[in-house]
């Protein structure tokens, strides 16, 4: 099993410009999760899936978008990039009636210059 | 929502020494309490976890404590070793439903000195 995949690992964006990280889990996991780490700041939620179909916001939703393609797939979505979102992404995912562990994916490192 | 504050933001200690993170929650509704652990440009990782109908668990050299009065928790590392170098995150979280809504602490450096 890979686990949780996120694409780019690395990504520069010029101020305005659009992109979208992409996330996938092989673990038939049910919920997934997209936070963002900035120094000092822990991580914060920014929009989760409790399950196929859904979507609510978290702690830090303004600027983004997702979408719940299926239940492997949750993209997060920069309309018009910020320096404001520099940071590392890390998408998650957890599942099961007894296992609460998020597995998190290996991050995306985004500068908005 | 839950607000999750973690203390001391860094701390060093000496090979062998023990190591105390502590970490104070406010919504009372939440019953689940997992520290994660992250490695230098690494994801975080699950290290131990613990649920509000036990007070104390324990995984080798790593124990957590919770108090649910107080709202505290806090996680001991005994006979720290270098590898044990990493930053820890405190989190809380009411379990609604298949999901778990998590709030992270912002983090505790740990160095721990040859």
């Amino acid at each position: 099993n890979a686990g949780v995949t996120q694409t780019p690992k690395f990504q520069v964006l010029k101020t305005g410009q659009s992109m979208t990280l992409q996330c996938a889990q092989d673990m038939n996991h049910n919920s997934m999760y997209w936070y963002r780490q900035d120094p000092g700041m822990g991580l914060r939620l920014i929009y989760y899936s409790a399950s196929e179909g859904t979507t609510d916001k978290g702690e830090v939703p303004n600027g983004y978008n997702v979408s719940r393609l299926n239940k492997r797939e949750f993209s997060l979505r920069l309309e018009s990039a910020a320096p404001s979102q520099t940071s590392v992404y890390f998408c998650a995912s957890s599942g099961g009636t007894s296992n609460y562990e998020q597995y998190f994916g290996p991050g995306t490192r985004l500068t908005v210059t | 929502g839950e607000n999750v504050e973690q203390h001391p933001s860094t701390l060093s200690v000496q090979e062998g020494d023990s190591a105390v993170i502590k970490c104070t929650y406010s919504d009372s509704a939440s019953n689940y309490f997992p520290w994660y652990k992250q490695e230098l440009g690494k994801r975080p990782q699950l290290i131990i976890d613990i649920r509000s109908n036990v007070g104390e668990k324990k995984d080798q050299r790593i124990a957590v404590t919770l108090n649910k009065t107080a709202k505290h928790f806090s996680l001991h590392i005994t006979e720290t070793q270098p590898e044990d170098s990493a930053v820890y995150f405190c989190a809380a979280s009411p379990r609604s439903g298949g999901y778990q809504k998590v709030t992270f602490g912002t983090g505790t450096k740990l160095q721990v000195i040859p």
